[in-house]
């Protein structure tokens, strides 16, 4: 079984600033790792992915993620925040051929 | 051109009534799922469906029953409303054998009086 933690509930940052999302995972077996955002009103998205190779993975919107497999994280990070960049963001983990497991979200909160 | 649609948006209804949300994906996926997203944003799988066939059953009461009628389709029905069931319920697909991605509907949000 899989389980994530998301370690902020809630982010709250001025924008132009530089901002993280933590994510931690455990794992029996190997995943592939996941951010989604989703903007208020609509459905989730995807905003990047890491399946193998360079653990430096870059997304969309300015975003990229680091996957470390000793410490079983994958920070989401953006040098320089937008006030569109307010939404909710989740990380979540699949096994191949198997279900997704989700954290529990952040809330993040660009303000002006 | 949506991806995965869902409808209706919205639902408001009183407790103890019927309703049904349907959902369409044009991506060409094996794999469609029902997500339940409460009041505090936490999302919880129900259903999954792989070609028609019911994979996934996560302790859902048995007043909800998914329906597929095609890989494309996977309708949700629910009987017997109860102010818990209130939130917003995404309909997704994947790709069976891929990396699990998933594709979301952009949410129908259910409100029981």
């Amino acid at each position: 079984a899989q389980s994530v933690t998301q370690l902020d509930s809630q982010v709250p940052v001025f924008e132009e600033a530089p901002v993280e999302l933590r994510c931690n995972y455990s794992s029996s077996v190997s995943v592939y790792l996941f951010w989604y955002v989703q903007y208020p009103n609509q459905g989730l998205q995807l905003l990047l992915k890491y399946l193998s190779g360079s653990t430096l993975v870059k997304g969309i919107n300015g975003f990229e993620a680091e996957f470390n497999k000793s410490q079983t994280s994958f920070h989401l990070r953006k040098p320089s925040v937008h006030i569109s960049d307010t939404a909710e963001y989740f990380c979540a983990v699949t096994p191949p051929g198997g279900k997704s497991t989700f954290g529990d979200g952040t809330t993040l909160t660009v303000k002006p | 051109d949506t991806a995965v649609s869902q409808t209706p948006k919205y639902l408001v209804t009183q407790m103890g009534n019927d309703k049904s949300i349907k959902c369409e994906q044009n991506l060409g996926h094996d794999t469609m799922y029902w997500y339940k997203q409460d009041s505090k944003k936490f999302l919880k799988i129900m259903f999954s469906y792989n070609n028609k066939e019911l994979i996934i059953n996560e302790t859902v009461p048995n007043r909800f029953s998914p329906k597929s009628p095609d890989k494309a389709h996977l309708n949700l029905h629910i009987n017997s409303l109860e102010l818990g069931d209130s939130a917003v319920y995404f309909c997704a697909s994947s790709q069976l054998g891929g990396t699990g991605e998933l594709f979301f509907g952009e949410g129908s949000r259910l409100t029981v009086l």
